[in-house]
C-alpha cells in the first residue's frame, strides 16, 4: 500500500514564525501536492511538484513556498505565518500517467496564534 | 474548463436508508472521475474511480457510482447506510492537459441517524 506521511498531526505556531510542513511518500511517485482544507471551501491546491526540484503554483500560492530536493519528500514552507493560515494541510502524491489517482496523508492541523 | 458541483453540502439519512450523494461535472476531455471519503481528523481515502469501460463502478464499503455522460453526472450511492458511513465525501475530475491535477467539489457531509 502507498503510504504518505506528514511530520505532524497538530501544530501550534505564533504569528511571524517560519513554519515547515514535511511530507514523505514511499511509493516512488513522481507527483506531489499540497492542499489546504477549510470548512465550506473544500480542498484548495497550494503547490504541486511533478519532479525533483520542479514545482508549479496552484490556486492559492500566496504566503507559501515549497521545496522538493528528493523524490520522496515535499515540504511546504510558511515564510511568516499569519492567523489566516490556520487550517488543515493535506499532502498527496500520485504516479505520472493517465489515471490521476491521488493518495493522501493524514493531514496537519496548523493553528497560528 | 473543468468543474465539479456537489449538490447538497449536508445530507442526513437514517441508518439502513439509501445513501445518494450527487456530483455533476464539466470537462473538456473524457472525464476521469473520483469519489473520496474523509473520516473525522483523517486524510482522504479513495472510494472508487471511473476512467473508461463499465459505467457502473463499485468501490469499497459497499458504495458504487454510475457515470452518466448524457447527464454529466457521477452520483454516489449505497443501498443501506451504516453509522460508520458518517464522513465527508468529495467528488473530483481530472484536468485537461498533462499537469496531473484534480478539480475538487466542495464536499458533502453525510450524517447517519440511528
Amino acid at each position: 500500500d502507498v503510504k504518505v506521511t506528514q511530520s505532524s498531526r497538530y501544530l501550534v505556531k505564533r504569528t511571524g514564525e517560519k513554519v515547515f510542513l514535511e511530507c514523505v511518500q514511499d511509493m516512488d511517485h513522481e507527483n506531489m501536492f499540497w492542499y489546504r482544507q477549510d470548512p465550506g471551501l473544500g480542498l484548495r491546491l497550494i503547490y504541486f511538484s511533478y519532479d525533483v526540484k520542479m514545482k508549479e503554483k496552484g490556486d492559492i500560492p500566496e504566503g507559501y513556498s515549497v521545496s522538493r530536493e528528493k523524490k520522496e519528500r515535499f515540504s511546504l514552507i510558511l515564510e511568516s505565518a499569519s492567523t489566516n493560515q490556520t487550517s488543515m494541510y493535506l499532502c498527496a502524491s500520485s504516479l505520472s500517467g493517465l489515471i490521476y489517482e491521488q493518495y493522501f496523508g493524514p493531514g496537519t492541523r496548523l493553528t497560528v496564534t | 474548463a473543468q468543474s465539479v458541483t456537489q449538490l447538497g453540502s449536508h445530507v442526513s439519512v437514517s441508518e439502513g436508508a439509501l445513501v445518494l450523494l450527487r456530483c455533476n461535472y464539466s470537462s473538456s476531455v473524457p472525464p476521469y472521475l473520483f469519489w473520496y471519503v474523509q473520516y473525522p481528523n483523517q486524510g482522504l481515502q479513495l472510494l472508487l474511480k471511473y476512467t473508461t469501460g463499465a459505467t457502473l463502478v463499485k468501490g469499497i464499503n459497499g458504495f458504487e457510482a454510475e457515470f452518466k455522460k448524457s447527464e454529466t453526472s457521477f452520483h454516489l450511492t449505497k443501498p443501506s447506510a451504516h453509522m460508520s458511513d458518517a464522513a465527508e465525501y468529495f467528488c473530483a475530475v481530472r484536468t485537461a492537459g498533462n499537469n496531473r491535477k484534480l478539480i475538487w467539489g466542495l464536499g458533502t457531509s453525510l450524517a447517519v441517524n440511528p
